[in-house]
């Protein structure tokens, strides 16, 4: 019962580097979703895919890409990474839009940039 | 611009008190008010959640309290134990929305 699976756990980058961060689900959920934690911050939204086929911006998605390549998978690319990038990034999962909808969280990716 | 605010940043409460966390919002458009556990090095999880047409929802130890006219919800943990250690985070969701905006998160430490 694998959930939402995020890969890799932790990275170190250099400034300017670029790096996909990937992301599976394996409920068959339509929406999916980038997020970043910050210390003070709580969880802001980074882009969401709200079906296969469709993404949008989120509350903080400068310098960022995403690619919904298919229903269970969802990615973040960092083209030039800069410090301020240095996060825990969540990805998550929901069964679709409105009402109760639980999300799903994996279990982060833990990035520096430096 | 905040659209949740919560409150306080941190806690500590002794084994078996009451811990209260809070939150605010602004959009009346919101209808759904969950709360998410995260411990250390893990992705946070569903705690419990509440509709704006009920007042307080119980499960086991954790109780959210909702005021509609107020704009304001909390989460009461009765006999706080260890366990409870966390980060918690309040969270409200848009009607017919995809987006879950969260609050800044409390960390939570319950003295042995």
């Amino acid at each position: 019962n694998a959930g939402v699976t995020q890969t890799p756990k932790f990275q170190v980058l250099k400034t300017g580097q670029s790096m996909t961060l990937q992301c599976a689900q394996d409920m068959n959920h339509n929406s999916m979703y980038w997020y970043r934690q910050d210390p003070g911050m709580g969880l802001r939204l980074i882009y969401y895919s709200a079906s296969e086929g469709t993404t949008d911006k989120g509350e903080v998605p400068n310098g960022y890409n995403v690619s919904r390549l298919n229903k269970r998978e969802f990615s973040l690319r960092l083209e030039s990474a800069a410090p301020s990038q240095t996060s825990v990034y969540f990805c998550a999962s929901t069964p679709g839009g409105g009402g109760n909808t639980e999300a799903f969280f994996g279990q982060g990716t833990r990035l520096t940039v430096v | 611009q905040q659209q949740v605010k919560q409150s306080p940043q941190s806690l500590i409460v002794q084994k078996g008190g009451i811990s209260i966390i809070n939150c605010a919002y602004e959009n009346t458009a919101f209808d759904y008010f969950p709360w998410y556990q995260q411990f250390p090095g893990k992705g946070p999880a569903l705690l419990i959640a509440i509709r704006p047409d009920v007042s307080e929802k119980k499960e086991g130890r954790f109780t959210i309290s909702f005021n509609k006219s107020a704009k304001q919800f909390s989460l009461h943990i009765m006999d706080s134990q260890p366990g409870d250690s966390a980060t918690y985070f309040c969270a409200v969701r848009n009607t017919g929305g995809f987006k879950t905006i969260f609050g800044a998160g409390t960390r939570l430490f319950v003295k042995a």
